[in-house]
């Protein structure tokens, strides 16, 4: 079963404007972590925020921030005041931490997202 | 500079032949993982390793095999059993599979089967 869904699978968005990328998971280890990652087009992924489920705020990094929902299972992925570089495809992914000890990530399928002048 | 590096960037196959993809690191992380990324869809995972010596089968290791020699090395061979192996390739590792870590992605290689 898909344990990460994104269900947009590109966004067209103007530069400076907010963007907000839908993430939702499903898990019923009490403790896991959500990430959320950039790929260019050059392919490499781009480290950009995590999320841990005992975290009591929603987390923040510069220009992304994360909408966590705990109950709703969803992790949005807020981009603020949008450049030109932001144009790439964006992953969800999940680590449980208790049914998992390796550290495996579980992606979702990603989102596009274009930004444009 | 401390990071992932993989070789080759591009690689070109016949069928039937096997081919070695190189990943190595010099973070000093532990744990090492192996991605395959199809067009328009995201990762999943083919094998790991967590200590020198030691690694485990993903989700999708059926043609696959791999080796930890060294901490900073984890090199991938796709063979020629598997069936459909076009496709972009992600090495990554994290400095210990305890805790929430981020993982570190070295920049891929396109392997094509001709």
């Amino acid at each position: 079963a898909q344990k990460i869904t994104q269900t947009q699978p590109g966004m067209f968005v103007q530069e400076k404007e907010a963007v907000t990328l839908d993430c939702t998971y499903d898990t019923s280890d009490p403790s896991y972590g959500l990430f959320w990652y950039k790929q260019p087009s050059s392919g490499e992924m781009i480290f950009l925020i995590y999320q841990g489920s005992y975290d009591q705020q929603n987390a923040t990094e510069g220009r992304y921030s994360l909408n966590f929902q705990k109950a709703r299972k969803s992790a949005n992925l807020v981009i603020s005041a949008s450049q030109l570089g932001d144009s790439a495809m964006y992953f969800c992914a999940m680590r449980e931490a208790l049914t998992d000890s390796w550290g495996k990530l579980q992606f979702g399928a990603g989102t596009q997202v274009v930004v444009t002048p | 500079d401390g990071g992932i590096t993989q070789s080759p960037k591009y690689l070109f196959r016949k069928e039937g032949q096997n081919v070695t993809l190189s990943c190595e690191q010099n973070l000093n992380h532990d744990a090492m993982y192996w991605y395959r990324q199809d067009p328009g869809q995201g990762l999943r995972l083919i094998y790991y390793s967590q200590i020198v010596n030691d690694f485990q089968k993903g989700d999708i290791a059926e043609g696959y095999s791999v080796s930890r020699e060294k901490k900073e090395s984890f090199p991938l061979t796709v063979t020629s059993a598997q069936k459909n192996p076009t496709a972009f390739y992600l090495c990554a590792s994290t400095i210990s599979p305890q805790g929430m870590n981020e993982q570190f992605f070295g920049p891929g290689t396109r392997l094509t089967v001709l």
